[in-house]
C-alpha cells in the first residue's frame, strides 16, 4: 500500500536550468493534481490531470510551467528557465476519482531551490 | 474571490490544554471544507472535511470542526492536544463542481510541556 512518491525529495539548480519533477501517484488513482508551496504558504493549485489529459491548468503561472501524464499514471512536472522565484516546495496529489468528494492524497513534496 | 484566512500564524498550547485553530472562507457557492495536518518531512493529511449534514465534524485523531455559514468560518477544535500534534495545520475550500482546493496560509502549532 504505497502512498504518492516524489523524486527528487530535493532539486537544486541554477537560474535559467531546466527541471523535472517525477510524481508517482497511488495505484489506481486516476486524478493527479501538483500544487506549489511556497515559503510561509499554503498550496498552490497549479494543474489537475484526469487520466492523461490536462483537465485544468489554470493554475500554471506562465509557460515556462509545464506538465505531461503520456500513460495516465506518472506525472512529470517542467519547469523551463528557472528563477528564483520558482524555488518552493512542489506538490503532488491523487485520488480515485474525480471531484473533491474523493479525498486527495499527498506526496511528501519536492523541494526546488534556484540559486 | 475565493479565499481562505487563517488569523494565527502560530499558536502554542499547553500539553492536555484544548486547542482552537480558526478559519475563515470566502466562497461563491456551496463549500466544501477541508482541514489539512503536515508535519516536518511529510505529505499532508487529511483530518477532516464537511461537504453537508451536521455542521459538527468528526475526525482523526480527536480532532472535530465546526460549520458555522452566518461566520463563514470552519474552526478546527481538540479537547485534549497531545505533544505529537504539534504541526502545521491548513484549512482549505472547495466546491462541488471543482477540483483544485483553495489552501489558507496555515497555522503552526507548537506543543509545550
Amino acid at each position: 500500500g504505497a502512498g504518492v512518491s516524489q523524486t527528487p525529495s530535493n532539486k537544486v539548480t541554477e537560474k535559467g536550468k531546466y527541471v523535472e519533477l517525477r510524481c508517482d501517484p497511488i495505484s489506481g488513482h486516476t486524478a493527479l493534481y501538483w500544487y506549489r508551496q511556497s515559503l510561509g504558504q499554503g498550496p498552490e493549485f497549479l494543474i489537475y490531470f484526469q487520466g492523461t489529459g490536462a483537465a485544468d491548468d489554470s493554475g500554471l503561472p506562465n509557460d515556462r510551467f509545464f506538465a505531461v501524464r503520456p500513460e495516465g499514471s506518472v506525472s512529470t512536472l517542467k519547469i523551463q528557465r528557472t528563477e528564483r522565484g520558482d524555488s518552493a516546495v512542489y506538490l503532488c496529489a491523487s485520488s480515485s476519482g474525480t471531484g473533491l468528494y474523493n479525498e486527495q492524497f499527498f506526496g511528501p513534496g519536492t523541494r526546488l531551490t534556484v540559486l | 474571490a475565493q479565499s481562505v484566512t487563517q488569523p494565527d500564524i502560530h499558536i502554542t498550547v499547553s500539553e492536555g490544554a484544548s486547542l482552537e485553530l480558526r478559519c475563515n472562507y470566502s466562497y461563491g457557492a456551496t463549500p466544501y471544507l477541508f482541514w489539512y495536518v503536515q508535519s516536518p518531512g511529510q505529505g499532508l493529511q487529511l483530518l477532516l472535511k464537511y461537504f453537508s449534514g451536521d455542521t459538527l465534524v468528526q475526525g482523526i485523531k480527536g480532532f472535530e470542526a465546526e460549520f458555522k455559514r452566518s461566520q463563514s468560518s470552519f474552526n478546527l477544535r481538540k479537547p485534549s492536544v497531545h505533544w505529537s500534534d504539534a504541526a502545521e495545520y491548513f484549512c482549505a475550500v472547495g466546491g462541488q463542481a471543482g477540483t483544485a482546493l483553495i489552501f489558507g496560509k496555515g497555522t503552526t502549532l507548537s506543543v509545550s510541556s
